[in-house]
């Protein structure tokens, strides 16, 4: 089993619904989670961290830990065409290392 | 607001050349990565370091060195640019918890 692991999709939601990103993570990483934002052809962009079972909210966004399924969610509320973009899902391994997933792209359609 | 620059957006290199790709953060932080990034492949990381003079081999060293001579600046090094190479390279810097990217260099080898 890979370390993070993410489907790459894509997701498509209408504008205005509720996009769902999904991950799950293997007992070789630690329980801190990070989701980051990369626009095609620029860098990732730091948009959630999460360290603690239950949800963490921030604006729109959600993100969600659930320690028992190895599972970390986030969920965009009233999407917007401006958060098309791949999100990555991405936790510290036990070597300190943060490990990346390969990334979900989200189309949300006007 | 952390910053990360790389020195170059886009960069034409021939085959067999020396490169050097350039990051300076400004934060004063500890930690620094050099990662690429492919399509399907996701973010592999190349080389990283926890303090000056020092650095570890990531997932992918062969081809690449690094050199982090001040505390700001860690370098990434193409010893003899192939065209397997042509990527996407982007650093990163952290404290404590997560990474802050810089906005990345785009490499062809021809």
């Amino acid at each position: 089993q890979k370390e993070v692991e993410q489907n790459s999709g894509p997701l498509s939601v209408p504008e205005g619904a509720i996009a769902s990103l999904n991950c799950t993570y293997s007992d070789r990483v630690s329980q801190s989670f990070f989701w980051y934002r990369q626009y095609s052809g620029k860098s990732p962009e730091l948009i959630m961290s999460i360290y603690s079972n239950g949800d963490k909210e921030d604006g729109r966004f959600t993100a969600q830990l659930n320690k028992a399924s190895q599972y970390v969610s986030l969920l965009i509320r009233d999407s917007q065409p401006s958060d098309s973009a791949t999100y990555l899902c991405a936790g510290y391994n036990q070597g300190g290392k943060l490990i990346f997933g390969q990334g979900t792209e989200l189309s949300v359609k006007p | 607001d952390v910053k990360v620059t790389q020195s170059s957006r886009y960069l034409v290199k021939r085959t067999g050349e020396k490169v050097f790709l350039e990051c300076v953060q400004d934060m004063d932080h500890e930690n620094m990565f050099w990662y690429r990034q492919d399509p399907g492949l996701g973010l592999r990381l190349i080389y990283f370091s926890y303090d000056v003079k020092m650095k570890e081999k990531g997932d992918i060293p062969e081809g690449y060195s690094v050199s982090r001579e001040k505390k700001e600046r860690f370098s990434l090094i193409l010893e003899s640019a192939s065209t397997n190479q042509t990527s996407m390279y982007l650093c990163a810097s952290s404290l404590h918890y997560g990474y802050t990217f810089g906005s990345g260099t785009r490499l062809t080898v021809v």
